[in-house]
């Protein structure tokens, strides 16, 4: 079964910092990523996902996320932060194949909080 | 319609109580799913509907009964709960297997559950 950490649990910034939030995935077969932010109060929202192609995606509100398969991580990054983006943020595995290809796998989320 | 619905948004019921949560998309997405969201924590899989068929039980108390009674359509069937069942439930809908993979889920705003 595949399984996801998110070492930081609590992250707080400034206005202006980066951000790089870590996410490890184990699982031996091919998988799918995602983050997923979810604001106070609000439902679970897509960052971005990863599946095939160039590992660097984009996702919306400036996120981005690199996949690095010899690491099996896939953090999420943001050159600048906002006041806006506190929230929490969720890694999520899908593994490929079979019934496990329905199942999204959540790590335990990262606490942002951004000052202003 | 790019949304998925719950109701109610919340919930307090007593331990002897039976109460249902319902959930409906209409983007023709053929897989849907529970989830379980307590405080601070990352939702976990409860169910897996997959062509209205239960294809995943994350083995969950039987005092949880998922019904998907058409393509649209999900209930969960809540009777003599516990409080530490309290938590947040939230239904997501995707397209099944690699599909839902590729596109991603789409997540409800959930209900909060309160059990007394």
């Amino acid at each position: 079964a595949q399984s996801v950490s998110q070492h930081n649990h609590h992250v707080i910034l400034s206005e202006a910092a980066s951000l790089e939030l870590g996410c490890n995935y184990s699982y031996g077969g091919t998988v799918n990523l995602f983050w997923y932010v979810q604001y106070p109060g609000q439902h679970l929202q897509l960052l971005l996902k990863y599946f095939s192609g160039d590992p660097l995606v984009k996702g919306i509100k400036g996120f981005e996320a690199e996949f690095i398969k010899s690491k099996f991580s896939f953090n999420l990054r943001k050159p600048s932060v906002q006041w806006s983006d506190t929230a929490e943020y969720f890694c999520a595995v899908n593994a490929r194949g079979g019934n496990a290809g329905n199942m999204l796998t959540f790590g335990g989320g990262t606490r942002l909080m951004v000052k202003p | 319609d790019t949304e998925v619905t719950q109701t109610p948004k919340h919930l307090v019921m007593g331990m002897t109580n039976k109460k249902s949560l319902k959930c409906e998309q209409h983007m023709g997405h053929r897989a849907m799913y529970w989830y379980k969201q307590k405080a601070k924590k990352p939702p976990e899989l409860m169910f897996v509907y997959s062509y209205e068929k239960l294809s995943i039980n994350e083995s969950v108390p039987s005092r949880f009964s998922p019904e998907c009674p058409n393509s649209s359509l999900l209930n969960l069937h809540l009777h003599a709960l516990q409080p530490e069942d309290s938590a947040l439930y939230l239904c997501a809908s995707s397209h099944p297997g690699t599909g839902g993979a590729v596109e991603g889920y789409t997540f409800g705003s959930g209900t909060r559950l309160t059990v007394v």
